[in-house]
């Protein structure tokens, strides 16, 4: 099993310019999340997807939305890049949301100039 | 919203000596978790401790949810132990929400 994966690892980009992080993940978890990390910080809740079909906006939201695509893939995307969204970007999953432990990919570093 | 924090936020070991890292949340969890970021920035878990006592070869991990905290024991550390050890605590029915972590340095 290769847990929980994440692509690309890096990334540059300019102002404006839009991406998607991509995330998969192969324990048929229920529950999939995007965090992100900034430098010296714990990690903070972008969105995340309770189960297939829905997803909800956690502690950071703006200037990001997320596709659930089916159960293993959970995606996020920059529609105008900034440089404030300059982080590290983690994408983890757990069986469901309460209670149960989440398991994280390896993370994207992205940084917007 | 529930509070984590974490102490100390710095710690310098020699090889060999054992340390305790604390974590103080502010509301009741059903979801405790440590996790052990190594230099390369991969987040490892190592606990999740809701509540009781685990123990996984040198590191081991109690949380007395009633008191509302949680202690990381490092045994005979050693330099792969190095990184930054963050906890993490969900209120139930909301999010994960993680301490600003403690800093961990192993010197040989």
């Amino acid at each position: 099993n290769a847990g929980v994966t994440q692509t690309p690892k890096f990334q540059v980009l300019k102002t404006g310019q839009s991406m998607t992080l991509q995330c998969a993940q192969d324990m048929n978890h229920n529950s999939m999340y995007w965090y992100r990390q900034d430098p010296g910080m714990g990690l903070r809740l972008i969105y995340y997807s309770a189960s297939e079909g829905t997803t909800d906006k956690g502690e950071v939201p703006n200037g990001y939305n997320v596709s659930r695509l089916n159960k293993r893939e959970f995606s996020l995307r920059l529609e105008s890049a900034a440089p404030s969204q300059t982080s590290v970007y983690f994408c983890a999953s757990s069986k469901s949301r309460t209670a149960y432990e989440q398991y994280f990919g390896p993370g994207t570093r992205l940084t917007v100039t | 919203g529930i509070q984590v924090e974490q102490s100390p936020p710095d710690l310098i070991l020699q090889e060999g000596a054992n340390s305790t890292l604390r974590c103080n949340f502010s509301d009741s969890v059903n979801n405790l978790q440590w996790f052990h970021q190594n230099p390369w920035g991969q987040l490892i878990n190592l606990f999740y401790i809701p509540s009781g006592t685990k123990q996984n070869g040198r590191l081991s991990a109690t949380t007395v949810a009633t008191e509302r905290y949680s202690l990381l024991y490092i045994s005979s550390s050693q330099t792969t132990d190095s990184g930054v050890y963050f906890c993490a605590v969900m209120e139930y029915g909301n999010k994960l929400v993680f301490g600003a972590g403690t800093i961990l340095r192993v010197k040989s």
